[in-house]
């Protein structure tokens, strides 16, 4: 079956540390992979989204960046998080004739 | 570039109503057309999936629609139940556009409140 690990579910971190979220994906190969953003009672906002490997096209300026190393894994990175960046972010996958389907997500707070 | 609307943006219902909720799209190039559920602090759960060769899917008490020459979907729950209450959510995955940009983005509307009480 096909599934995303998203891992941690939550993190606290503070103004101006870094942060790196990874994301693996099972059960499908050469994917489309994608990273949002969700606010408290909002839609999903696309960060970045990737076709390929070292395929990055990104959707919003802002203070996060992404990579995918290999097929099946995509990671959310920034060199100094701000108080903007929390929210919940999702990774998922997608192929043209199958479901997308979610990670779990990670709850990332700001302090 | 393409835009997903979806309307209403929250319905409450009492138990047992038919309901439909509306998702519209700005570019018909679409490769297929997805209906989510989102319960509240969780990930998206997949409902229905419908390409773009398709008009309609069925799951149990759920029916979505597609008319993509006119950029829209229905998504129909009969009989709800308390237990429907969630966010849902369409969503779809474009096609490349003759610039090149845009492939394989997916994008989002920003989803129907739904709260059906007892």
């Amino acid at each position: 079956s096909q599934t995303i690990h998203q891992w941690p579910a939550t993190l606290v971190q503070p103004v101006g540390s870094p942060l790196s979220l990874e994301c693996t994906v099972e059960g499908t190969s050469n994917p489309n992979l994608y990273w949002y953003r969700q606010a408290a009672g909002r839609g999903l906002q696309l960060l970045f989204y990737s076709v390929g490997i070292g395929q990055i096209s990104s959707e919003v300026p802002q203070n996060l960046s992404a990579s995918r190393p290999q097929d099946r894994q995509f990671i959310l990175s920034s060199k100094k998080l701000l108080l903007s960046d929390s929210g919940f972010y999702l990774c998922a996958a997608a192929r043209v004739n199958t479901e997308a389907f979610f990670g779990q997500g990670t709850r990332l707070t700001v302090v | 570039k393409q835009e997903v609307t979806q309307i209403p943006a929250a319905l409450s219902v009492p138990e047992g109503e038919n309901l439909v909720l509306n998702c519209s799209f700005t570019d018909s190039a679409i490769y297929n057309l997805q209906w989510f559920r989102q319960d509240p602090g969780k990930g998206l759960t997949s409902l229905l999936l419908i390409q773009s060769s398709q008009r309609e899917q069925t799951s149990g008490r759920l029916n979505a629609s597609l008319d993509k020459s006119s950029g829209r979907s229905t998504l129909y729950i009969a009989a709800s139940q308390p237990g429907d209450s969630a966010t849902y959510l369409c969503a779809v995955l474009t096609v490349p556009n003759a610039g090149g940009t845009s492939y394989g983005k997916l994008t989002f509307g920003q989803g129907t409140i739904l709260t059906v009480h007892p």
